[in-house]
């Protein structure tokens, strides 16, 4: 079956970095997706990684290893605004997006 | 980013009566659209994939005839909750694909700002 897991919950200091992993197993892989959603909010897109290696967009930067089935998404010099939920999603050969559950991101002061 | 908007943003009824939702693409065309809904702390789930001039294709589960779904135009797709009850509560949010990228490598999905639904 299609599944993606990535940690429920993580909890971070204002200021700090901080990673959150994706796992994925899908029926052929057409890319891979992060979504930031705030509470109440429809997400909103973050990046796309199709290929091998680091995307780096500004305080974001995304991951993937395709051998792996690994993806990250790496949040730097973090602001209580960054707190939300960010969702991992991979596209499989059909062109469908399976969701993980989503992380919830905590930002401390 | 492409921009997709929903209306209404919110919407509060009475058990049995029908609610219709919008979602419109803004800024491009876009033929196909998503909708999912979500419950409080819990995931997106995808209800329907809406192809602009054909039939939606529904996931396994939701009823077609209780969420009907029309995208009639490449910038306009509707979900019908008929006969709504109150478990029919929840953040219902549609997506579009950006059209230089449907069935392409890089697709991107830009979402509209959801429509939460109160069935009393």
């Amino acid at each position: 079956g299609q599944n993606i897991d990535q940690p429920t919950e993580m909890t971070a200091t204002e200021g700090a970095i901080v990673q959150i992993n994706c796992t994925y197993q899908t029926s052929g892989f057409n890319g891979l997706f992060w979504y930031q959603q705030h509470a109440g909010e429809a997400p909103t897109f973050l990046s796309y990684n199709v290929l091998d290696g680091l995307e780096e967009k500004g305080r974001f930067s995304s991951f993937l290893s395709r051998s792996k089935g690994y993806s990250y998404l790496l949040l730097k010099e973090l602001q209580m605004k960054d707190s939300a939920s960010y969702l991992c999603a991979a596209l499989d050969s059909n062109y469908q997006l399976i969701w993980g559950a989503g992380t919830k991101l905590i930002i401390k002061p | 980013g492409a921009v997709v908007s929903q209306h209404p943003s919110w919407v509060i009824c009475k058990s049995g009566t029908s609610v219709k939702i919008e979602c419109r693409s803004l800024d491009f065309q876009a033929t196909t659209m998503f909708w999912y809904r979500q419950f409080p702390k819990q995931s997106l789930m995808l209800m329907a994939t809406s192809n602009e001039g054909s039939k939606a294709t529904y996931e396994q589960g939701v009823e077609k005839d209780k969420f009907l779904i029309n995208h009639a135009s490449l910038t306009l797709s509707t979900l019908t909750v008929t006969s709504a009850h109150p478990e029919d509560s929840s953040f219902y949010i549609c997506s579009a694909l950006t059209p230089e990228a449907s069935g392409g490598p890089q697709e991107t999905q830009y979402f509209g700002p959801g429509t939460r639904l109160l069935v009393l």
